[in-house]
């Protein structure tokens, strides 16, 4: 089973910024946090990862807090399109991804 | 560099048929995963493979189900008697390296399998 824990869903009016919580309060200290996001029924979606550090890419930004036991993902600018199932994963020595719930995003106009 | 390729897109099957499902995993990616996903359900990991080898098969069904990586060719997931509640969508992904750091996965659009 999936060791990390989201909310089921949230709203995000279009063009302001989403922050997605995850808690992995186990996780430990070689264990990366992972996102990835499911738009309807496609293939998963990697958004991107970390390890301690905050990281930056052209599709979002992660937030890992000082103990490591919860992250933030956020979308800066979210749009129609980001409307999905968002995942965050703490991938095993193998890089085998469980998938929980995630939290839809519904993104509105 | 073409993402990971499945096919068929959609595959209907009668119940006690054989059902295989091909996924091609991106250049120079060694490394493939199947997951499934029921309907209105989440993903679930079916099985990890690389060249020639099964590595984690802990969420394959221990009956009817298999799943190979040949040295040549594609990574073949194979349901033999298929029954209705093998209907589902099955994706694979793939990743150039093994690891917690390593391990950006890239999936195909899934086969949607229907049993009917």
């Amino acid at each position: 089973d999936a060791k990390t824990t989201q909310p089921p869903s949230m709203d995000c009016a279009e063009g302001r910024a989403a922050n997605l919580p995850c808690n992995h309060s186990t996780i430990s200290g070689n264990e990366y946090v992972y996102w990835y996001r499911q738009i309807h029924s496609q293939g998963p979606q990697y958004i991107i990862h970390g390890l301690k550090n905050n990281e930056t890419n052209e599709m979002a930004s992660l937030i890992i807090t000082e103990d490591r036991k919860s992250s933030t993902l956020i979308l800066p600018h979210a749009t129609l399109r980001d409307t999905a199932v968002y995942y965050c994963i703490n991938p095993d020595s193998w890089g085998k991804l469980q998938f929980g719930a995630g939290t839809q995003v519904v993104v509105t106009p | 560099n073409a993402g990971v390729m499945q096919n068929p897109r959609h595959l209907v099957r009668r119940r006690g048929q054989e059902a295989r499902l091909r996924c091609s995993p991106m250049k120079g990616h060694s490394h493939v995963y199947w997951y499934r996903q029921l309907p209105e359900e989440g993903l679930k990991f079916m099985v990890y493979l690389q060249k020639e080898n099964i590595i984690d098969e802990s969420g394959m069904p221990k009956e009817r189900f298999s799943a190979e990586f040949p040295k040549e060719g594609p990574s073949i997931l194979r349901i033999q008697q298929v029954v209705r509640g093998d209907s589902a969508a099955y994706f694979c992904a793939s990743s150039p390296n093994r690891g917690r750091g390593n391990t950006e996965a890239f999936f195909g659009q899934g086969t949607r399998l229907t049993v009917v």
